[in-house]
């Protein structure tokens, strides 16, 4: 079945810091999104992107959608403390009914 | 805006037992998810309802698994009887449609012993 990859795993940063993860396919998505989820808590859309090579910021983060269309790029610049938790890629393929597949995660650790 | 209410926010059972899950998504939001989350994983759908119908539910385990939206609004998820690898957070979402961000409910953190 269709899987994403998410890197790295896991990081601890010193607040401040600029942070970069990624997620991979090997297939198609017509949608990416990331989310951010808190503990005991569902995950939150922070930002999502439809078009491939489109850049899109929200705050302090910005994201893209690759130009393969199988890829996606989420950077946080200037770290801060509630930066903690962990962040999830998802993607949807092309049909509007396509479910929604999320990425293992990245957790995120700031260092104060 | 009131967000997608899930109860309860706790279960512990026994294996072999059988549970329910209530989701009440946010008004308006035609379309309602239930997701599996395995502790560190991300999320799996298990169910997608449009209104009251069924879109998507390939990955819902159908011999142990139901879910109902009766009236296309408030959404039960049962199991019965539970296995030990149902032990999971079930996540309720809605949206307006499926072409729109959704929102995710805090979930019910079932413990299955």
């Amino acid at each position: 079945g269709q899987q994403l990859n998410q890197s790295p795993q896991s990081m601890f940063i010193q607040e401040g810091e600029d942070v970069s993860m990624n997620c991979t396919s090997s297939s198609i998505f017509n949608t990416w999104l990331w989310y951010k989820q808190d503990p005991g808590e569902g995950p939150v859309l922070l930002i999502a992107l439809y078009k491939a090579g489109e850049l899109t910021s929200n705050g302090r983060l910005t994201a893209q959608f690759g130009i393969t269309r199988k890829d996606s790029f989420l950077n946080i610049s200037a770290s801060i403390p509630s930066d903690v938790g962990i962040y999830f890629c998802a993607g949807q393929r092309k049909t509007s009914y396509d479910k929604v597949i999320f990425g293992p995660g990245t957790s995120l650790s700031v260092i104060p | 805006e009131a967000g997608v209410a899930q109860s309860p926010r706790y279960k512990i059972i026994e294996k072999r037992q059988s549970v329910a899950f209530w989701c009440n998504p946010i008004s308006g939001h035609a379309t309602l998810y239930w997701y599996q989350q395995i502790l560190g994983q991300g999320p799996k759908l298990l169910i997608q309802f449009q209104n009251n119908g069924v879109v998507d539910d390939s990955q819902l385990p159908k011999d142990r698994f139901s879910a109902e939206r009766l009236k296309g609004v408030d959404s039960t998820l049962k199991i019965q009887p539970a296995k030990l690898e149902d032990s999971a957070v079930y996540l309720c979402a809605s949206s307006f449609g499926v072409n729109y961000g959704y929102t995710f409910g805090s979930g019910t953190r079932l413990t299955v012993v």
